[in-house]
């Protein structure tokens, strides 16, 4: 079945430095999202990329859609104290109901 | 705000008792999860529902069954619990645009302990 992987599982940066997680699928999909969730709490939407090659900004945060729609990444600048949580990619199939999650990236930042 | 909501933040059931896990959603959404989440492997899919009535399995269903005789709302059961059920169980909705899902809403989460 389809499988969506995300490495690193953890990550450990000093505040200021930069953070990257990548995910990658099995299959093409047909969007890829990405969530945020603090410790404590649930997932929350961030982000959703379509096209092939795409590429979107929000404030530190860049995601990246791969040209064959297979891959994706999430890059922070500057990490803060306010980022850390474990971040999710998840990935859908065109006609498809579901929405299959990555294992997530869990950041910790030293202050 | 959409609004997700899930009966109970915390559950200690006994090993063999049926438990029902519901969860209802306020902004019209066709499509409902059941995730069950644990630590390294991230969320999976226990069952999703499309349309009322409707129900697919998802990558772990072995143990679990779903209810939806409302768009609203939808349950998780287990059939008759065991400690390897033990875990957090989160629900989501999202709408449907006739090709593909879009953000996924999520409660706030059922912490489930069998013993």
């Amino acid at each position: 079945g389809q499988q969506v992987m995300q490495i690193p599982q953890y990550q450990h940066v000093q505040e200021g430095e930069d953070f990257t997680t990548y995910c990658n699928s099995s299959t093409t999909l047909s969007n890829i999202q990405w969530y945020k969730q603090r410790p404590g709490g649930h997932p929350v939407f961030l982000i959703q990329l379509v096209k092939s090659g795409e590429v979107k900004k929000q404030k530190r945060l860049t995601f990246q859609f791969g040209e064959a729609k297979k891959n994706s990444s999430l890059h922070i600048t500057a990490t803060q104290t306010t980022d850390v949580g474990t971040y999710f990619c998840a990935g859908g199939k065109t006609g498809g109901f579901k929405t299959i999650f990555g294992a997530g990236t869990r950041l910790f930042v030293k202050a | 705000d959409v609004k997700v909501t899930q009966s109970s933040r915390y559950l200690v059931k006994r090993t063999g008792e049926k438990v029902f896990l519901e969860c209802v959603q306020d902004m019209d959404h066709e499509n409902m999860f059941w995730y069950r989440q644990d630590p390294g492997l991230g969320l999976r899919l226990i069952y999703f529902s499309y349309d009322v009535k409707m129900k697919e399995k998802g990558d772990i269903p072995e143990g679990y069954s779903v209810s939806r005789e409302k768009k609203e709302r939808f349950s998780l059961i287990l059939e008759s619990a065991s400690t390897n059920q033990t875990s957090m169980y989160l629900c989501a909705s999202s709408p449907w645009t006739g090709t593909e899902n879009t953000e996924a809403f999520f409660g706030q989460g059922t912490r489930l302990t069998v013993v």
